[in-house]
């Protein structure tokens, strides 16, 4: 079955913590992006990318990091950097970037806590 | 005033009735899409429309780009379709995706 994967489900964090979430999708799709989702807002857009090699930043990167090496995959750090790092954390994929208003496909999500 | 502009907020109602979700937008777009998540918080493509009306199964969406609105229509509502519903637009000329803060619609037997 094709898909998209997040892991951990939960994941919690101490002060001054770099942690990693990881996003890896089976459906041969260029793009991938990282929203954060907070109570009664809109998903926000972290960092996204076209195509290997290459990432942009969204809309809130301050205090995130990622990485594309391979299509497949897609992790996202969150550094000690980001002060308010309690979310629910979306990775999505899509066959081209969004210019061509192509759908995309969300994973089910990592919830991030501040011990 | 947010770009994506959904109503109502909170939603209930019981099996059976007819379900209407709106979706306003301020800014110019190139495709309206509309997502459902669920209570353990994935979210999956329901539709995508930049024109017109698309039907799947109970589920019914329009788009009127001249007024800057879209509708989404549950019919013969059930429990199972308690969710949040989500309006997302592509903004028109970027790569950008503009998300509306939600409806939570609950479905009681």
């Amino acid at each position: 079955d094709g898909g998209i994967t997040q892991s951990p489900k939960y994941l919690f964090r101490k002060e001054g913590q770099n942690v990693t979430l990881s996003c890896e999708q089976n459906l041969n799709h260029d793009a991938m992006y990282w929203y954060r989702q907070d109570p009664g807002q809109g998903l926000r857009l972290i960092y996204y990318s076209q195509i290997v090699n290459d990432f942009q930043k969204g809309d809130i990167a301050e205090g995130y990091s990622v990485s594309r090496e391979k299509k497949e995959s897609f992790p996202l750090t969150v550094t000690s950097a980001q002060k308010n790092p309690t979310a629910f954390y979306l990775c999505a994929s899509s066959r081209v970037g969004a210019l061509l208003r192509e759908t995309q496909y969300f994973g089910p999500g990592t919830r991030l806590l501040v011990l | 005033k947010n770009e994506v502009e959904q109503s109502p907020q909170n939603l209930t109602a019981q099996e059976g009735e007819f379900i209407t979700i709106n979706c306003s937008y301020s800014v110019g777009i190139s495709a309206l899409h509309w997502l459902q998540q669920h209570p353990g918080g994935g979210i999956v493509s329901l539709f995508m429309l930049s024109s017109g009306k698309k039907k799947h199964g109970r589920l019914i969406a329009t788009i009127n780009i001249q007024e800057k609105h879209s509708s989404l229509h549950i019919t013969a509502s059930h429990p199972r379709d308690s969710a949040v519903y989500i309006c997302a637009v592509y903004l028109y000329n970027t790569d950008k995706l503009i998300f509306g803060t939600g409806t939570r619609l609950q479905v009681f037997p």
